[in-house]
């Protein structure tokens, strides 16, 4: 089983602020998920990586599959990125499936 | 297009009871997954269904239970609940298997037992 572990457990920040939330995992994997989780509950998919560094608007994702670690940053942070940031892990193999998620990171940022 | 869809919301059920909990993925998505999230937790893998069969199951006990339809959709089926049931459950679809498909996730029923 994979252990994914996830820091900080929370984050509060004012708005505008470069943000980090750190990802580590114990088995090799081919491709590493982060995902945002808002109040109530529903989960979007942010980013799928496997090597390298993802860019999508204000946010970016990199992994480095030997360290088996994986960061996800928000630049020029804003209120409405409050939200709760999991990051999960499939098992080796390859499959998308049995993900094993971290606990989540809760960020705030205040404006 | 539409997203992945769960129905009801939200149940409260009591002890004992069953409940089943519903799921569309999004159009030619053949895989649906289950997972359910405790308060303050991340999510735990529950089930895999793909072309109607059963691909993973996660470590929960044989009175949670699922299948896949013909149409791709789901149910999650849990018998005799306990206390320690309640959460939200939360359906994803994919199109295939592959760790390159991205899990599109529904907004989950949250299932409260009394």
């Amino acid at each position: 089983k994979n252990e994914v572990e996830q820091s900080p457990q929370n984050l509060t920040a004012q708005e505008g602020e470069f943000i980090t939330i750190n990802c580590s995992y114990s088995v090799g994997i081919s491709a590493l998920h982060w995902l945002q989780q808002h109040p109530g509950g529903g989960i979007v998919s942010l980013f799928m990586l496997s090597s390298g560094k993802k860019k999508h608007g204000r946010l970016i994702a990199t992994i480095n599959i030997q360290e088996k670690h994986s960061s996800l940053h928000i630049t020029a942070s804003h209120p409405r990125d409050s939200a709760v940031y999991i990051c999960a892990a499939p098992p080796s193999g390859g499959s998308n499936y049995k993900l094993t998620f971290g606990k989540g990171t809760l960020l705030t940022v205040n404006p | 297009d539409a997203g992945v869809t769960q129905s009801p919301t939200h149940l409260i059920k009591t002890r004992g009871q069953q409940v089943t909990l519903r799921c569309s993925p999004i159009s030619g998505h053949k895989s649906v997954s289950w997972y359910q999230q405790v308060l303050g937790q991340g999510p735990q893998f529950i089930f895999q269904y793909y072309e109607k069969e059963e691909r993973g199951r996660g470590n929960f006990p044989d009175r949670f239970s699922a299948r896949q339809f013909p149409n791709y959709s789901s149910e999650l089926n849990v018998n005799a609940l306990l206390l320690g049931d309640s959460a939200l459950y939360l359906c994803a679809s994919s199109p295939g298997l592959s760790y390159t498909d991205t899990q599109y996730f529904g907004p989950g029923t949250r299932l409260t037992v009394l």
